[in-house]
């Protein structure tokens, strides 16, 4: 069985530009979400896909935009990039899409926004 | 909207005495509670849910609807035990979960 995976790991931009994350899931499940990490805090939901369409999404700007593709994996894209932008984000997946709050986490892309 | 709190930024407890970590949520629908917990250069996972009532590594946790908590317990910590528990609170008909702020636990061998 593999395991959630994220890249890149690490990545460094400058104010405005614009960056692609790349999450695969577990095998076999068809859900995920991604989830901003800043500093000392906890996870925040940013929005979640679900057979290729988003079904829920927290209180992020559009400029937070995601897709999901026909194998479930993932994209997140953000754009105008600001410096409060620097964190860690991680994607996560699950099977099916109700609330059973069992997530399996990858290990997270950190961006710095210089 | 929904929150979740964890008082406590670090708790340190010595091996063998017992830990309690402090959750305490607002949502006005019935919730659902989680913990997490993230080892030294792992990933987070799942430890509990609370429609599970079960004991996971020792662990548990019980939901108090009257108070808004779900601590997690655990009579005897362990020098394993020590990472960063995050207590999680899921709501909307998909998988948003919110996340306090976490608590860093330091098992003194």
């Amino acid at each position: 069985e593999t395991g959630v995976t994220q890249s890149p790991t690490h990545l460094i931009k400058t104010r405005g530009q614009q960056v692609t994350l790349r999450c695969s899931s577990q095998s076999g499940h068809n859900t995920v979400s991604w989830y901003q990490q800043a500093l000392g805090q906890g996870p925040q939901f940013i929005f979640q896909y679900y057979r290729e369409e988003e079904n829920g999404r927290g209180n992020f700007p559009p400029r937070f935009s995601g897709l999901q593709f026909p194998n479930y994996s993932s994209e997140l894209n953000v754009n105008a990039l600001e410096l409060d932008d620097s964190a860690l984000y991680l994607c996560a997946s699950s099977l099916g899409r109700g609330p059973t709050g069992e997530l399996f986490f990858g290990e997270g892309s950190r961006l710095t926004v210089l | 909207a929904q929150r979740v709190t964890q008082p406590e930024k670090l708790l340190s407890v010595f091996k063998g005495a017992p830990v309690e970590l402090k959750c305490n949520y607002s949502y006005s629908g019935s919730p659902e509670l989680f913990w997490y917990v993230q080892y030294s250069r792992q990933r987070l996972q799942l430890l509990l849910r609370h429609i599970s009532r079960e004991s996971i590594k020792g662990f548990t946790a019980d939901l108090n609807k009257g108070e808004t908590s779900f601590h997690l317990k655990k009579p005897f910590a362990q020098e394993e035990d020590s990472a960063m528990y995050y207590c999680a609170l899921i709501s909307g008909g998909y998988q948003k979960v919110t996340f306090g702020t976490g608590t860093k636990l330091q098992v003194i061998p």
